[in-house]
């Protein structure tokens, strides 16, 4: 079945540092989604990339989708204690005749102030 | 209003006992899903419904059944409650193969 690996699986930074977090997909995806999960919270959706070599920016998060969709990452520049938690990547396939969403194991991110 | 609702937010029980989670959208979405959140923080899918229809049955235990009286609902009734099923679980929605929108998660503890 469609496995996919997210690493590092953790990561502290210092507040004003850059994060990254990579995604890889065993299969090539029809799209991809990146959600964050506060502390105690539940998974909320950032975004989601569709075209292969697509590039989404919201204010400091920018997401890359590869040329051969199978892989993606999440870019936080000059991350703020309002960053922390876990992001999840989530990749989409229709191949198998029905649409199934694989989620990452997630990437726990730490800022220190 | 809230979009997607769970109840109870948290579920405290015996080994061996059977229990219901609920879990309700005002989206309109045609999709509903069950993930399982272990103490790693894994999302696992468990289930989706589409239109009322099983399309997703993960190899989870049979003791786990999804009922959907409409489109609105997925219920999750769990048989014969074991140390191991203890963990968060989310119910999510989405319109197609969009974005999913989560609940706040009910969190199971089976002592």
């Amino acid at each position: 079945g469609q496995q996919v690996m997210q690493i590092p699986q953790y990561q502290h930074v210092q507040e004003g540092e850059d994060f990254t977090t990579y995604c890889n997909s065993s299969t090539t995806l029809s799209n991809i989604q990146w959600y964050k999960q506060r502390p105690g919270g539940h998974p909320v959706f950032l975004i989601q990339l569709v075209k292969s070599g697509e590039v989404k920016k919201q204010k400091r998060l920018t997401f890359q989708f590869g040329e051969a969709k199978k892989n993606s990452s999440l870019h936080i520049t000059a991350t703020q204690t309002t960053d922390v938690g876990t992001y999840f990547c989530a990749g989409g396939d229709s191949g198998a005749g029905s649409y199934q969403l694989t989620f990452g194991k997630g990437t726990k991110l730490s800022v220190i102030p | 209003d809230t979009a997607v609702s769970q109840t109870p937010k948290y579920l405290v029980t015996q080994m061996g006992n059977d229990k219901s989670i609920k879990c309700e959208q005002n989206l309109g979405h045609d999709t509903m899903y069950w993930y399982k959140q272990d103490s790693k923080k894994f999302l696992k899918i468990m289930f989706s419904y589409n239109n009322k229809e099983l399309i997703i049955n993960e190899t989870v235990p049979n003791r786990f059944s999804p009922k959907s009286p409409d489109k609105a609902h997925l219920n999750l009734h769990i048989n014969s409650l074991e140390l191991g099923d203890s963990a968060v679980y989310f119910c999510a929605s989405s319109h197609t193969t969009n974005e999913q929108f989560f609940g706040p998660g009910t969190r199971l503890t089976v002592l």
